[in-house]
């Protein structure tokens, strides 16, 4: 089974400043997925990664499949970024999703 | 475009009491997902259809769960009788093939309180 962590459990962070949240995983992934959800609502699918890097808007994404390792980067956050931030790993036809980030940033 | 759409958003019941959670897809996703997730942890699966096919159940406790997707679009997820420890929010996911990087379009969930 893959286990997939994440860190930090919790963060909170002033606004601008740059946040970086991290996950790991055991096994080789076909892709890695970073999901965001916000309090009492839906998840939404931010970013699939397979190899390298993603960047959209303010965040970006990274993926070191070595290492079994991807950050999400948040430059400028704001406090709209409040939420938690879930990591997922596909490999095979299997579905892990890591315990998440939960993020609050500060105005 | 209509999002996944999950019915009802929250309930409350006893315990021992049967219960049923009602998802409908985005139009022309074929595959679908029932999750669980507990307070402060990620979603677990459940359940993942391939149109009315469940192809992965080994995480569904078939003693009290069961779930259908009789004609491959809707889906129902029951729990019978449900326990306390099924307090929980119920995502259903869908996304349009289920490949390996296929997105997954996520409910709002439904909020189930056990008393």
């Amino acid at each position: 089974k893959n286990e997939v962590e994440q860190s930090p459990q919790n963060l909170t962070a002033q606004e601008g400043e740059f946040i970086t949240i991290n996950c790991s995983y055991s096994v080789g992934i076909s892709a890695l997925h970073w999901l965001q959800q916000h309090p009492g609502g839906g998840i939404v699918s931010l970013f699939m990664l397979s190899s390298g890097k993603k960047k959209h808007g303010r965040l970006i994404a990274t993926i070191n499949i070595q290492e079994k390792h991807s950050s999400l980067h948040i430059t400028a956050s704001h406090p709209r970024d409040s939420a938690v931030y879930i990591c997922a790993v596909r490999y095979g036809q299997n579905f892990v999703f890591g315990p998440g980030t939960r993020l609050s940033v500060l105005p | 475009e209509a999002g996944v759409v999950q019915s009802p958003r929250y309930k409350i019941i006893e315990k021992k009491q049967p219960v049923a959670f009602w998802c409908n897809p985005i139009s022309g996703h074929n595959t679908l997902y029932w999750y669980l997730q507990n307070l402060g942890q990620g979603p677990e699966l459940l359940i993942r259809y391939e149109n009315e096919e469940a192809v992965d159940d080994s995480q569904l406790p078939k003693d009290r769960f069961s779930a259908e997707r009789l004609k491959g679009v809707d889906s129902t997820l029951k729990i019978q009788p449900a326990e306390l420890g099924d307090s929980a929010v119920y995502l259903c996911a869908s996304s349009l093939a289920g490949g390996i990087t296929d997105t997954q379009y996520f409910g709002p969930g439904t909020r189930l309180t056990v008393l």
